[in-house]
């Protein structure tokens, strides 16, 4: 599986915007870009997912670079509930599951 | 209610002992899956499982087993529970879609210690 790589943690404040990177250099043609939260005392949550194009959703927006060896998790306006840890997960397309491999996230603080 | 249940959501043990943790969803999904976390650590798949006939193993299976009884039920058991399975246990839940497409839903988690 290709491999993901995030900054350990990063900070922010309430109500301001949130760019939270991924670096995935040898990813291949047909995986999506996933993105999962766990907040504190709880199972990891679905954010967003994306192949090429930049998506958008409730939650979030991701960009993905034209040549799809980064991405960026965008919070347009950081609240107090979105402190958690952030997963960038690759998932190969054409597989018959959706296996999921968590890496160690981004810690992200929210201070007021 | 939740979507995606599990039980027990805390449970102390003594090595040596069996142990079963129950997964049940209500969402009308074919795929389940087993992970557990350990401090610090992301998420490792212990199982999955795509239809009621279908099981597989992930990544870490050793010392554990399943059993799908149900569409909404999917058992992780410890044969024989040793201190370091001590973890937090998650559940989840995706509906078949494009291969690499599909979006897993969890549950709360179970919290096992093993002593």
């Amino acid at each position: 599986d290709a491999k993901t790589t995030q900054p350990n943690s990063m900070e922010s404040n309430e109500e301001e915007p949130v760019h939270l990177p991924c670096n995935h250099s040898t990813i291949s043609g047909t995986d999506y870009i996933h993105w999962y939260r766990q907040l504190p005392s709880q199972g990891p949550e679905y954010v967003i997912h994306g192949l090429t194009s930049n998506v958008n959703n409730r939650m979030a927006s991701l960009a993905i670079a034209e040549d799809r060896k980064s991405s960026t998790l965008i919070l347009h306006r950081a609240t107090l509930r979105d402190a958690a840890v952030y997963y960038c997960i690759l998932i190969a397309g054409g597989t018959s599951y959706g296996k999921l491999t968590f890496g160690q996230g981004t810690i992200l603080t929210v201070h007021p | 209610d939740a979507d995606v249940t599990q039980t027990p959501r805390n449970r102390i043990t003594k090595t040596g002992k069996r142990i079963m943790l129950e997964c049940s969803q209500t969402k009308g999904h074919d795929r389940m899956y087993w992970y557990r976390q350990d401090p610090g650590l992301g998420l490792r798949l212990i199982y999955y499982s795509f239809d009621v006939k279908d099981i597989n193993k992930g990544e870490i299976s050793d010392g554990y087993s399943v059993s799908r009884q149900a569409q909404a039920k999917f058992s992780l058991s410890l044969e024989s529970a040793i201190p370091n399975q001590t973890a937090l246990y998650f559940c989840a839940t995706s509906d078949y879609g494009t291969g690499g497409a599909d979006t897993q839903y969890f549950g709360p988690g179970t919290r096992l210690t093993v002593l």
